[in-house]
Formats: structure tokens, sequence, C-alpha cells
């Protein structure tokens, strides 16, 4: 069964920095692109960042483009999401989605990031 | 990026078809057969229905089709049940390698 499942969230002060983990399962986790999808409360869904299977290209939205950070490790099918620069816009339900060619086909149970003083 | 255009709402008796629009640009939806819809149910993570425009994965019910004509998407629900009742989201790949959702639409069951 495949699964994923983050980790890291929590409260952070306005300006501050957090790391999302996302572990996988079931699959072969090397040879899947993975994306960070966020939900504001109440909000839709906005894509975060993607990247590569083998980790060697990131994508990110442009309204995290140079705060954000993704990365992966094969080795242990871990995904991080380094967040910086923190703004109570980014409050949200963070997911880690596994990337079947053009679209998600799995998604996790998300992790809150709540950003205020 | 901007967000992809969904109504708000649509609504439909049980037993109806109803169906739900999505509109981008020549960047994303109008360039690409990469068109995927996600279903969302309150306090739960989005569920695939629809990839790449118009098919299925196995386990989802035949009463959702996809279509697209040129920048706009379209997702149809037929033979409407109450257990339709959630959130509905679009989404495309861009020109630049990202991708793109839709602003959701809210589908009430009367």
């Amino acid at each position: 069964e495949v699964q994923l499942v983050e980790s890291g969230g929590g409260l952070v002060q306005p300006g501050g920095s957090l790391r999302l983990s996302c572990v996988a399962s079931g699959f072969s986790f090397q040879f899947y692109a993975i994306q960070w999808v966020r939900q504001a409360p109440g909000k839709g869904l906005e894509y975060v960042s993607a990247i590569s299977d083998n980790g060697d290209r990131a994508l990110y939205g442009d309204s995290v483009k140079g705060r954000f950070t993704t990365s992966r490790d094969n080795s242990k099918n871990m995904v991080y999401l380094q967040m910086g620069s923190l703004r109570p816009e980014d409050t949200a339900v963070y997911y880690c989605a596994r990337e079947a060619d053009w679209y998600v086909d799995h998604w996790g149970q998300g992790t809150l990031v709540t950003v205020s003083s | 990026q901007s967000a992809l255009t969904q109504p708000a709402s649509v609504s439909g008796s049980p037993g109806q078809s109803i169906t739900i629009s999505c509109t981008g640009t020549s960047s994303d939806i109008g360039g690409y057969n990469y068109v995927s819809w996600y279903q969302q149910t309150p306090g739960k993570a989005p569920k695939l229905i629809i990839y790449e425009v118009s098919d299925r994965p196995s386990g989802v019910s035949d009463r959702f089709s996809g279509s697209k004509s040129g920048n706009t998407a379209s997702l149809t629900i037929s033979g409407l049940q109450a257990e339709d009742e959630a959130d509905y989201y679009c989404n495309s790949y861009t020109n630049r390698g990202t991708r793109v959702f839709g602003t959701g639409t809210k589908v009430t069951v009367l």
C-alpha cells in the first residue's frame, strides 16, 4: 500500500523557519517525483513545490520561490521542505504527494503549519 | 501563475448531471492534455478522480467524466448521488513545468 506521512508542522513566528518531512513507503520511491501542496484554512489547494525522482530538479510556486527549498534522500525514502522567512499567509495544511507522470495519484494526510506571533 | 478559474458552487438533485468548468490559458490547459481533477471531502486529503483530461483511475465511478476544449476543461458528474457532495479541484501542467490548481468548486446535492 502506498503511504506518505508528513511531519514537522507546528507553530512558528513570522520570519521564522521550519522543516517539514515526508516519509514514503509501499512503492519504489526513487522512481517518482514528489510534490508539496498546501491548503490554507477554508481555502483551496495551492501548488508549492515538486522535486524530480533523483532530486536534481526542484520547481516552486511563485508565492514560495526564494523562501522554500525542497530536497530528498532516496536512501531513506524521505522528502523535505525547508521553509524560511515564513509569513502568516503561509499558514496551511501541507500535503506531500506522489506524482505519477503529470498528476498526483497519492496524498499524505497533511501536517498543519501555523505562522503567528 | 494565476489559479485556474472554477465556479464557486454547483448544485443538482439526485440523479441529475452537473458540469464543472475550469478555465485557464494557452500556457496551461490549452497547451497540454495534462488536466486532472480531485475530489475532497471535509478534513480529508484530496482524491484523484480524473487524469490526463478524461482518464479515470481504477476504482473511480464511471459517473465521473472529463473533457477539454481550448483553454477550458470540464468535469461532468452523471447520476448525481449524495456521496458526491464535496469540493472539486482541477489541476494542469504549465509551460514552466509547474502545476496550477483551480479555485475549487463546492458541489451540493439538493
